[in-house]
């Protein structure tokens, strides 16, 4: 059973449209949460590294939220991209077992011309 | 990128053959990971690593071993690999101070 809950599993976004997605993760014993984007093949890339309830994080049209005390995270996608396409991860970091990170299951977005 | 290699980069093994997995990393990290990716189980460890000749399990260790001899290599050993065992392999490092970890490109493994 996954602590770290990604939503929605999948989604189609068309080119040029904003789309977000949500993870949701234990308030309790909170470290850090990570973004990753994941594309086949390849291996998984850091986006974000959220520490502090509220922070705010950003990146040319990639962007995320982090409520610490309800226990989620957005990531915002602006005017998406075909190149956007690939799995964004997301994963908890907690105080009494640093490092050990707690994957979701992961969004995959596909951007379509 | 990081330095980070894994190796081999695919291998198809039979049942019951014991398979090791390398993770070579250059950026002398502390510690080292071994996860497994399975569809809709995100990424999951399987073992780690803190130092030296210093392992400990994570949450999907039935089945595999873990040895670092040296700073630089982790590796991963099936005993005797299952079909349940099928999957992709990726080896990551951290250090304190450093807010991300880094991943290999992974190892897609069949046992058949």
């Amino acid at each position: 059973i996954l602590n770290v809950e990604q939503s929605p599993q999948s989604l189609h976004v068309q080119e040029g449209d904003s789309t977000n997605f949500t993870c949701s993760f234990p308030s309790s014993n909170f470290y850090a949460l990570h973004w990753y984007r994941w594309e086949t093949a390849k291996s998984p890339e850091a986006l974000f590294v959220m520490t502090l309830n509220g922070d705010e994080k950003k990146k040319g049209r990639i962007s995320a939220t982090l409520n610490t005390k309800e226990g989620y995270s957005y990531l915002y996608i602006k005017g998406s991209q075909p190149e956007d396409s690939a799995t964004y991860l997301c994963a908890f970091d907690t105080t009494d077992s640093w490092g050990k990170l707690q994957f979701g299951a992961g969004t995959q977005v596909v951007v379509t011309p | 990128d990081a330095g980070i290699t894994q190796s081999p980069r695919h291998k198809v093994t039979e049942t019951g053959t014991p398979v090791t997995l390398r993770c070579h990393q250059t950026e002398n990290h502390r510690y080292m990971y071994w996860y497994r990716q399975d569809p809709g189980h995100g990424l999951r460890l399987i073992h780690y690593s803190y130092g030296v000749k210093d392992t400990d399990k994570g949450e999907v260790s039935d089945g595999y071993s873990v040895s670092r001899s040296k700073t630089e290599d982790f590796l991963l050993t099936l005993e005797s690999a299952t079909s349940s065992q099928t999957s992709v392999y990726f080896c990551a490092i951290s250090e304190r101070g450093i807010p991300e970890a880094f991943f290999g490109q992974g190892t897609r493994l069949t046992v058949v």
